[in-house]
């Protein structure tokens, strides 16, 4: 079956301090793979995507994101957190090609301590 | 104006009473889907849309119920609510080109009592 985990239901960082949320797929073909950000009483809002090519993908917000096959992971980066990071972060992934239902993971809050 | 609209923003209503909750784009995409998001559950698709002829079930679309009345216009309907159903709810749309991700509104904070 399809699946989205999320390890990390909470990370709590300083500001200023590198960031990694991990992401972990069950997908049967290659998958397309995202990762968005959802501040308080807001939507979601897309930070990043990987269709193919370079593994290392760059979004906004100065996130990247690193696509290993042999791990079947999509983990997400910052290497310096602002306080205005604090939200919760949700990685999904959907089919290549065709049909894009995504799915997504459970989401990890961030916390961002001054 | 956003590109995807929902209405209302909250709302509290009963048990057993029909609420219908409403989504709008201008993205001009085909694509429209409704989702419930749960603390500890992420995003569970309801239904979803490829185009106006077409509706389909996700994986939670038990005591719901959708219609797609124009290329902008998704609405999630909920026939007899019951308090299991209090969620935050997000349409989004997605088009069919090389861009997948999708276009969220801001949700609709559904309570039932």
């Amino acid at each position: 079956a399809q699946s989205v985990t999320q390890p990390d239901i909470h990370i709590t960082v300083s500001e200023g301090a590198s960031l990694e949320l991990r992401c972990n797929y069950s997908y049967g073909a290659t998958p397309y793979l995202f990762w968005y950000v959802q501040s308080p009483g807001q939507g979601l809002q897309l930070l990043l995507k990987y269709f193919s090519g370079d593994t290392l993908v760059q979004g906004i917000k100065g996130f990247e994101a690193e696509f290993k096959r042999s791990q079947s992971s999509f983990n997400l980066r910052k290497p310096s957190v602002h306080w205005s990071d604090a939200a919760e972060y949700f990685c999904a992934v959907g089919p290549s090609g065709g049909y894009n239902k995504l799915i997504f993971g459970a989401g990890t809050r961030l916390a961002v301590h001054p | 104006d956003a590109d995807v609209t929902q209405t209302p923003r909250n709302r509290i209503t009963k048990t057993g009473k029909r609420i219908m909750l409403e989504c709008s784009q201008t993205k001009g995409h085909d694509r429209m889907y409704w989702y419930r998001q749960d603390p500890g559950l992420g995003l569970r698709l309801i239904y979803y849309s490829f185009d106006v002829k077409d509706i389909n079930k996700g994986e939670i679309s038990d005591g719901y119920s959708v219609s797609r009345q124009a290329q902008a216009k998704f609405s999630l309907s909920l026939e007899s609510a019951i308090p299991n159903q209090t969620a935050l709810y997000f349409c989004a749309t997605s088009d069919l080109g090389t861009n997948y991700g999708y276009t969220f509104g801001s949700g609709t904070r559904l309570t039932v009592v």
